[in-house]
């Protein structure tokens, strides 16, 4: 089945701890992107990929941190999560950019920074 | 500004009747729209895309776009309890990045 897997689903942290979240997608697309979900804010863009070694950042990037060595692979990672990264956050990916037919998303990881 | 806006809602409607959801962008280069459906607690899915100006027919929903105008519709004919969901407006800008709105909540009453 194809598809994004995100992991963890749920994650609960104290602030300063370092933490990744896994993103893997099977559909060899070139194209990922990690959006935090808030309310009232919409889906806000953090990083994304074009390709293998390209990132670059989105609208909210500070404090955090990706990473592009595998096409299939885009985890997230937070050097010392502060309590305003409490979110939603979902990793997604297109076949060759969002111009060409949107994204797929995973299935979302909920953190608490305490 | 906020590169995709959308109208705030929610937006409640009774089964059978015309659901309208509205979005306005401000990035006069953006070129493709996307329309997601979002249930709660489940990630977005992606419903409609249009490139073109015009309207753009898929089942029960109807998308329409006016680049003129900066404005992107989403239309859900003969609304269902099941279509009951935040709906996602979103615009690919000339820097290839994805900006959605804020969403709109529907709730189609039974």
């Amino acid at each position: 089945e194809a598809q994004v897997t995100q992991n963890p689903r749920y994650l609960i942290t104290v602030t300063g701890k370092k933490l990744t979240v896994t993103c893997s997608q099977n559909m060899n697309h070139e194209y990922m992107s990690w959006y935090r979900q808030d309310p009232g804010l919409g889906l806000r863009q953090i990083y994304y990929s074009m390709n293998v070694e390209v990132t670059d950042k989105g609208d909210v990037p500070e404090g955090y941190k990706v990473s592009r060595k595998e096409k299939r692979n885009f985890p997230l990672i937070l050097e010392s999560p502060s309590p305003n990264q409490t979110s939603l956050y979902f990793c997604a990916s297109s076949q060759r950019g969002p111009t060409t037919g949107g994204y797929t998303f995973g299935s979302g990881t909920r953190l608490t920074v305490v | 500004q906020k590169e995709v806006e959308q109208n705030s809602g929610p937006l409640s409607v009774p089964e059978g009747a015309i659901a309208s959801l509205n979005c306005t962008y401000s990035d006069r280069g953006s070129q493709s729209f996307f329309w997601y459906r979002q249930y709660s607690g489940k990630s977005p899915e992606l419903i409609m895309f249009i490139y073109s100006n015009g309207d753009k027919e898929d089942g029960r929903f109807t998308a329409q776009l006016n680049k003129a105008s900066q404005y992107v519709s989403l239309l859900i004919r003969d609304s269902q309890p099941s279509d009951s969901a935040t709906y996602l407006c979103a615009g690919v800008s000339n820097d290839y990045k994805l900006s959605f709105g804020a969403g709109t909540t529907v709730t189609v009453r039974a």
